[in-house]
């Protein structure tokens, strides 16, 4: 079966950096996607990694490992307003995008 | 710039009875159109999706429907609703079957009592 793996809920300070993992397990492979959502609303794209590597847009970065089916979004600086959920999502072979559930991302001052 | 509504936003149905959802996208031709389910806790889960007029497929079997009478208006129904239904539903548009980056709509809050 198809698999996508992400932790459920992380906290963070204001000013700091973290790191959202997500690991996949797919039949293919065609692009691995972040977005974002806030409590409520829709989500909004963030990041596309198709090949091995970092992209970084502003403050955050996302990276791609295909060998080991794994990924990462980094946020610098964060802000009050990042307090959101990350959903890591992987389009296949039939390209259908798997979704994970998702990771809370909690912001303390 | 294109734009994607869709409405109502929040609803409360009770059991048994029908439902409609409708979706439409401004600003450009002819773009996949997808109905997801958001539970909460889950990843979206894929309920139909349509690459041009009167073409749905559907993902999971259910007693939902979807159809697509126009190029840029997407309807999601329902004759007679269960309790399993109640859901955050979201409607998105790409500008091809092959892009990941999806477009979504506001969302709609189900509720079924």
């Amino acid at each position: 079966g198809q698999n996508i793996d992400q932790p459920t809920e992380m906290t963070a300070t204001e000013g700091a950096i973290v790191q959202i993992n997500c690991t996949y397990q797919t039949s293919g492979f065609n692009g691995l996607f972040w977005y974002q959502q806030h409590a409520g609303e829709a989500p909004t794209f963030l990041s596309y990694n198709v090949l091995d590597g970092l992209e970084e847009k502003g403050r955050f970065s996302s990276f791609l490992s295909r060998s080991k089916g794994y990924s990462y979004l980094l946020l610098k600086e964060l802000q009050m307003k990042d307090s959101a959920s990350y959903l890591c999502a992987v389009m296949d072979s039939n390209y259908q995008l798997i979704w994970g559930a998702g990771t809370k991302l909690i912001i303390k001052p | 710039s294109q734009t994607i509504h869709q409405w109502p936003a929040t609803l409360v149905q009770p059991v048994g009875s029908p439902l409609s959802l409708e979706c439409t996208v401004e600003g450009t031709s002819n773009p996949n159109l997808y109905w997801y389910r958001q539970a909460a806790g889950r990843g979206l889960q894929l309920l139909f999706y349509s690459v041009g007029i009167g073409q749905i497929s559907s993902e999971v079997p259910q007693n939902l429907s979807a159809s697509r009478p126009q190029d840029r208006q997407f309807i999601l129904s329902s004759k007679k609703l269960l309790l399993s239904d109640s859901g955050f539903y979201l409607c998105a548009w790409s500008g091809g079957a092959d892009t990941g980056e999806l477009f979504f709509g506001e969302g709609s809050r189900l509720t079924v009592l």
